[in-house]
């Protein structure tokens, strides 16, 4: 079955640092891969999404490329601010649009 | 106003009642869906439905019901609520030509 796996969190990061959030997967076929965010007290919102491999998603500063070789969907931002605290997620679909998440990690970010 | 909404927004009920979140689109996407947020879990999925009259489960559906008469409603119903089911519950459907699912704003359900 398909399952992704995120990195724990919770994360504390002061403004201007680099964030990394390691997503890994396993899926049958040839999944669609996403990163959604959500901020307190909101549903999630969709922050970017690849469809094939070697694809990059980029969306507001933040970055994930597609690889296949690894099974792995990294976010990455350089420079994080105080607004991009939030629980992010890493989720994947293969048919049906149905969506399978990993656990979420909380970013916080400190000025 | 277009977009997704959930109602209500905040649930208290009690063990072994009947219990019903509504979901609503305006935008006549076919697909919708139930997922329920706990932590440690991320999001899973209860139910989906691909088209009016047309749904199926998902990874956790004992104890839920769903319905879908017409194409902008998704209702889901917890028959007999139990103190497992408390949690925060999305609906959201998805834009077949871009693949993007978007989500309503949740409704937390505690069932005491």
């Amino acid at each position: 079955g398909n399952s992704v796996t995120q990195m724990e969190g919770p994360v504390t990061l002061s403004e201007e640092a680099f964030l990394t959030i390691n997503c890994t997967y396993t899926a049958t076929g040839y999944p669609s891969l996403f990163w959604y965010v959500q901020y307190p007290g909101e549903g999630l919102q969709l922050l970017l999404k690849a469809t094939k491999a070697d694809d990059k998603g980029s969306n507001k500063g933040f970055e994930a490329t597609y690889r296949k070789e690894t099974t792995s969907f990294h976010l990455e931002k350089g420079s994080v601010q105080v607004s991009d605290s939030a629980v992010y997620f890493c989720a994947l679909s293969t048919y049906d649009y149905k969506l399978s998440f990993g656990a979420g990690t909380t970013v916080t970010v400190r000025a | 106003d277009a977009g997704i909404t959930q109602s209500p927004r905040y649930k208290i009920t009690e063990t072994g009642r009947q219990v019903t979140l509504m979901c609503h689109q305006t935008w006549s996407h076919s697909y919708m869906f139930w997922y329920r947020q706990d932590l440690g879990h991320g999001l899973r999925l209860i139910y989906y439905s691909a088209a009016a009259d047309i749904t199926d489960k998902g990874e956790v559906p004992d104890g839920y019901v769903v319905s879908r008469s017409k194409t902008e409603n998704f209702p889901l119903t917890l028959e007999s609520a139990t103190r497992s089911q408390t949690s925060v519950y999305f609906c959201a459907s998805v834009a077949s030509s871009t693949d993007t699912q978007y989500f309503g704003p949740g409704t937390r359900l505690t069932v005491l």
